[in-house]
């Protein structure tokens, strides 16, 4: 996907650790988001941010924590790991002024064993 | 009552065909209403957005918005076996600027069959 990089794409990891994942951009957009995927359930917001240092939180945001220190990162982090955390989890950007511009990137399946 | 619902098929249909795809939200707030089209293991990416009510067309997709009824559609006619695809309805207040949190449909599992 143009413009969004997911990092790592696919990871395993165990109950009870701390799990971080990395959006990265190279659009300059203001706005980042993260999403997490689960059937049933669609697309649900976890975290957002409008700007470096500033983010709030989604519809889901139990059990994460997000930081942003520079414009083209935004990292989320999994304080420690339940199996419920298990989920295909995307970032989106958006910044352009537009729809158009609202960007997802090809997330990271995680998975809490 | 979730704010957006989208029954999720699946739903298959033969190549050619028009396909309805359809969903309901409750939240009046809703400004914004998105298509997204996602492929198994890749992320959703935009197909169409319409703002308030009305039709937007696109090639062979159509989207319609109903603000009184609040219900939104999307039409695709001559439908290809590329159009096997999860889609998804998404929403979005306005007043955010470029800040758009969406909420999404469950998405509808879409097979056209060759």
């Amino acid at each position: 996907d143009a413009g969004i990089t997911q990092s790592p794409r696919h990871k395993v990891t165990e109950t009870g650790t701390p799990v971080t994942l990395r959006c990265h951009q190279t659009e300059n957009h203001r706005y980042m988001y993260w999403y997490r995927q689960d059937p049933g359930h669609g697309l649900r917001l976890i975290h957002y941010s409008y700007g470096v240092k500033d983010t709030d939180k989604g519809e889901v945001s139990d059990g994460y924590s997000v930081s942003r220190s520079k414009t083209e990162d935004f990292l989320l982090t999994l304080e420690s790991a339940t199996s419920s955390q298990t989920s295909v989890y995307f970032c989106a950007i958006s910044g352009s002024g537009t729809l158009d511009g609202y960007t997802f990137g090809s997330g990271t399946r995680l998975t809490v064993v | 009552q979730k704010e957006v619902e989208q029954d999720p098929g699946p739903l298959s249909v033969p190549e050619g065909a028009i396909v309805s795809l359809n969903c309901t939200y409750s939240n009046s707030a809703f400004q914004y209403f998105m298509w997204y089209r996602q492929y198994s293991r890749k992320g959703p990416e935009l197909l169409m957005y319409t703002y308030s009510s009305g039709n937007k067309e696109d090639g062979r997709f159509t989207a319609q918005v109903d603000k009184s009824s609040k219900y939104i559609s999307l039409f695709i006619r001559d439908s290809q076996p590329s159009d096997s695809a999860t889609y998804l309805c998404a929403m979005a207040r306005g007043g955010g600027g470029s800040n758009y949190k969406l909420t999404f449909g469950k998405g509808t599992l879409l097979t056209v069959n060759p």
